[in-house]
């Protein structure tokens, strides 16, 4: 059974651009979460989307955004880059919708602003 | 703001001594759950302990609940060079909306040889 996959797994791009990062959750997985993680830092938690719904979103500004399409699988969108938004970004899915269970996660995507 | 805090912030042992690290909490959880990340890679799902339960063993990890005062530890035993990994906690915390899965600042494990 595939896991969690995500792409790019490294992207580079310049202040002020676009980046669009994307996560398609394990078969059957519903639930699928976004999270950030700064260099040596922990995860802060970005997004969550559940049967094609956001559920609940992070202390992060509105020029994050993202969205789930009808086979579960999700893309983050992060405008205007800011040199602060490099970091892994990690998806997770999971087969709960009520956050009582396991996370799966990928293995994350690297962005640098430059 | 994080909702689980892990201590130590870094942990540095000898091959087959044992590891304990902590976990606190703000707020009521229905579960809390230790993850384990090797170098900057995705997060692997180690044990899940439910606000009901106080202990639970998973080979050499031993994970305790204690609610009352909103921490939790994890304890590795008989530790080995591969166990060199971030350690992380994970609980479901509610907003104003909806809940969410937080996770901790993580606790850096080193295993000499």
């Amino acid at each position: 059974e595939a896991g969690v996959t995500q792409s790019p797994t490294h992207l580079i791009k310049t202040r002020g651009q676009q980046a669009t990062l994307r996560c398609s959750p394990i078969s059957g997985h519903t639930s699928v979460y976004w999270y950030q993680q700064a260099l040596g830092l922990g995860l802060q938690f970005l997004l969550w989307y559940d049967e094609g719904e956001e559920r609940n979103r992070g202390n992060f500004p509105p020029r994050f955004s993202g969205r789930q399409f009808p086979n579960y699988s999700s893309e983050l969108n992060v405008n205007a880059l800011e040199l602060e938004d490099s970091a892994l970004y990690l998806c997770a899915s999971s087969l709960d919708s009520l956050n009582t269970g396991e996370l799966f996660f990928g293995e994350g995507s690297r962005l640098t602003v430059l | 703001s994080q909702q689980g805090e892990e201590d130590p912030q870094a942990l540095s042992i000898q091959e087959g001594e044992n590891a304990t690290m902590n976990c606190s909490y703000k707020t009521s959880i229905n579960n809390l759950q230790w993850y384990r990340q090797n170098s900057g890679r995705g997060l692997v799902h180690l044990i899940l302990i439910r606000s009901n339960e106080r202990e639970k063993h998973s080979g050499r990890l031993r994970v305790t609940l204690d609610t009352s005062k909103k921490s939790s530890s994890l304890l590795i035993t008989a530790s080995r060079a591969a166990d060199t990994a971030s350690y992380f906690c994970a609980t479901d915390a509610w907003d104003s909306s909806a809940s969410k899965i937080i996770f901790g600042s993580g606790t850096r494990l080193s295993i000499r040889p």
